[in-house]
Parts: structure tokens; sequence; C-alpha cells
């Protein structure tokens, strides 16, 4: 079985600030994990991937996160928050080792980043 | 570079009727998903085809049934609509079949609104 919790519902930063959203996963082997961000009313837009390698990961629009084994956390991060980044995210897992292909999807962070 | 494309984009119907969503993967993707996510929910997996053959099956309702065509597109049939079918419906497509392990990197569609009345 897969998992993902996030958990926080909502983060709010002021714009410039550093901005974190927790991820954590649960898998019987290793783990693919992923970052996707929702605007509303739109689809799920890919940001990063982690697969295997060096645990810091660089995605889109300046985010990064860091794949941590001994955690199972997949934190998203960005140094300097915009008001642009207000969005929904949700982190996803897929165990590496298994048949099916599908993504499992944590229920989401309302991030609000304010100016 | 083209996305997947679903349609329609917005669909109102009444309780008891049926609903067909669309999807048409990105081109030379093999593989195709249907999430449904619910108001304020995360998306939660309904179905997947790799090759026009049912791959893996989540929690779809036995009211609904889908398929994916020789073109790879995909529908997505839902009868005796229920007002809690309302929600987003999204399309994902990959690329399984590569020499080199498959990262599962989903892309998706735009998503269709379904709601019933």
């Amino acid at each position: 079985a897969q998992s993902v919790a996030q958990p926080e519902d909502q983060v709010n930063v002021a714009e410039g600030n550093p901005l974190t959203v927790k991820c954590t996963y649960s898998v019987s082997g290793n783990p693919y994990l992923f970052w996707y961000v929702q605007y509303p009313n739109r689809g799920l837009q890919f940001l990063l991937k982690y697969i295997t390698g060096d645990n810091l990961v660089k995605g889109s629009y300046g985010f990064e996160a860091e794949f941590n084994k001994s955690q199972t956390s997949f934190h998203l991060k960005k140094p300097s928050a915009l008001v642009s980044d207000s969005a929904l995210y949700f982190c996803a897992v897929r165990d590496m080792g298994s048949n099916d292909y599908k993504l499992s999807f944590g229920a989401g962070t309302t991030v609000t980043v304010r100016a | 570079a083209a996305g997947v494309i679903q349609s329609p984009r917005h669909l109102i119907k009444e309780k008891r009727e049926t609903a067909t969503l669309k999807c048409y993967p990105i081109p030379r993707h093999d593989t195709v998903y249907w999430y449904q996510q619910g108001p304020g929910q995360d998306p939660q997996f309904l179905i997947s085809f790799y090759e026009k053959m049912q791959s893996d099956k989540g929690s779809i309702p036995d009211r609904f049934s889908a398929q994916q065509f020789s073109d790879y597109h995909s529908e997505l049939n839902m009868s005796s609509l229920e007002l809690g079918d309302s929600a987003l419906y999204f399309c994902a497509s990959s690329l399984r079949q590569r020499l080199d392990a498959n990262t599962g990197e989903l892309f998706f569609g735009e998503g269709s609104r379904l709601t019933v009345l």
C-alpha cells in the first residue's frame, strides 16, 4: 500500500519569506515522490519529482524538495515566496516496486502568500 | 507541446441521467488514468488503462465504466448519476513503455467539471 500525508491544510506566508509545505509518505518499497500544484478550476501541474540520487531536487518556478528517507518525508520548499505561488499543492507517491503505476495523493495544502 | 485534452470542460446533468467524459492523452503516451476530485478533496484514483487494456482499478463505482480505444483516447461513462458524483474528473497520461524504469510522472488534463442537479 502507498499513502501520503500532508499535515497542514493551510500555509500562510508573507511575500519574500521562505515557504515550506510538508509531506510524509508510506510505501512498502522505495518511493517515487512528486509535487503537483493546482490553481482554481485548473488541472494539476507537475512541479518536481524524486526518483533516485541527490536528495535535493529542484523543480519548476524556483521550487525544490528534499527527500529524507529516515523521516519518510519530502517537504516542498521555496526560498522566497511570491503572491503568484498561492495555490493548492499536492504531494504524491508511487511505490517503485509496485506493478501498478497510479499515484496516490495527499489531501493537499492551500498556500496563501500575502503581499 | 501537446497536452492531455479533456472534453467537455463543464457538464450539467440531472440525477439518474448518464454522462460521458472524453480524454485524449499526450501523443505516444500509452497509459491513461482517471481521477475524481470532489470539492475540497484530493484526487481519488478511479481506473487506468495501458495499451487499451484495463490496468488498475480504484474506487470506481459500478455505475461507472471506462475504456481506451485504438487511438488511445479514453472515455469514462457514468450512469444513474447521483448528487455525490458532482466533481472534477481528471484524466492523466504517461508513457509506461520505456527502456529505463518508468518514473510514473503523470501529465494531467484541465479536468471536466460535472455538476449533478
